[in-house]
């Protein structure tokens, strides 16, 4: 139940086209879905996150859909770049309601993107 | 500048030999995190701690222990009970308060030979 299942391992796009991610939970404690993106040798750092009170968020090309009946939310990255090449990481928490702000992690997609 | 440092960067150890990873940070947050990263397996929960003198096990704490004696600091050790201990490990911080940001540091790459 505390799984995060991510999907594709991995994805190749061409530039200037749209990468999607998904990511499916079994887990209802869990309100609160930031996404990851991790370049080689460094740490993750936050990109855009959602609560399940609305179902689209948009922050400049990236946006994270996400669907509460289904328990399944996805990242779209519009206009892809050879700069987005990277791994992306979903998450879920129970934020601090249950069980404190401890994340579950997906499996992470490793994302290129050939000019 | 504020942030999460991580010390060292690439670290060698012998089988059977204890090694401690350092992590600091000068955010002023309440919550640290330890995680672990393979290849293909995203990151895993090791440790946590919510405040000082207190830490929780996370999904794979076997053979791993932390000290939380300092709000700053948040120091992993590896032990030779650990199995297969070659992997990179990711220390984070938050605010203690709901939907709140993790933030990484650089990492640390453990290399068992």
């Amino acid at each position: 139940q505390q799984q995060v299942k991510q999907s594709p391992q991995s994805l190749i796009v061409q530039k200037g086209g749209i990468s999607i991610i998904n990511c499916a939970y079994e887990n209802t404690a869990f309100d609160y879905f930031p996404w990851y993106q991790q370049f080689p040798g460094k740490g993750p750092a936050l990109l855009i996150a959602i609560r399940p009170d609305v179902s689209e968020k948009k922050e400049g090309r990236f946006t994270i859909s996400f669907n509460k009946s289904a328990k399944q939310f996805s990242l779209h990255i519009m206009d892809s770049q050879p700069g987005d090449s990277a791994t992306y990481f979903c998450a879920a928490s129970p934020g601090q309601k249950t069980s404190g702000s401890r994340l579950t992690f997906g499996e992470g997609t490793q994302l290129t993107v050939n000019p | 500048d504020g942030g999460i440092t991580q010390s060292p960067k690439y670290l060698f150890r012998k089988e059977g030999q204890n090694v401690t990873l350092s992590c600091e940070q000068n955010l002023n947050h309440d919550a640290m995190y330890w995680y672990r990263q393979d290849p293909g397996q995203g990151l895993r929960l090791i440790y946590y701690s919510q405040i000082v003198n207190d830490f929780q096990k996370g999904d794979i704490a076997e053979g791993y222990s932390v000290s939380r004696e300092k709000k700053e600091s948040f120091p992993l050790t590896v032990t030779s009970a650990q199995k297969n201990p070659t992997a990179f490990y990711l220390c984070a911080s938050s605010i203690r308060r709901e939907y709140n940001e993790q933030f990484f540091g650089p990492g640390t790459r453990l290399t068992v030979l």
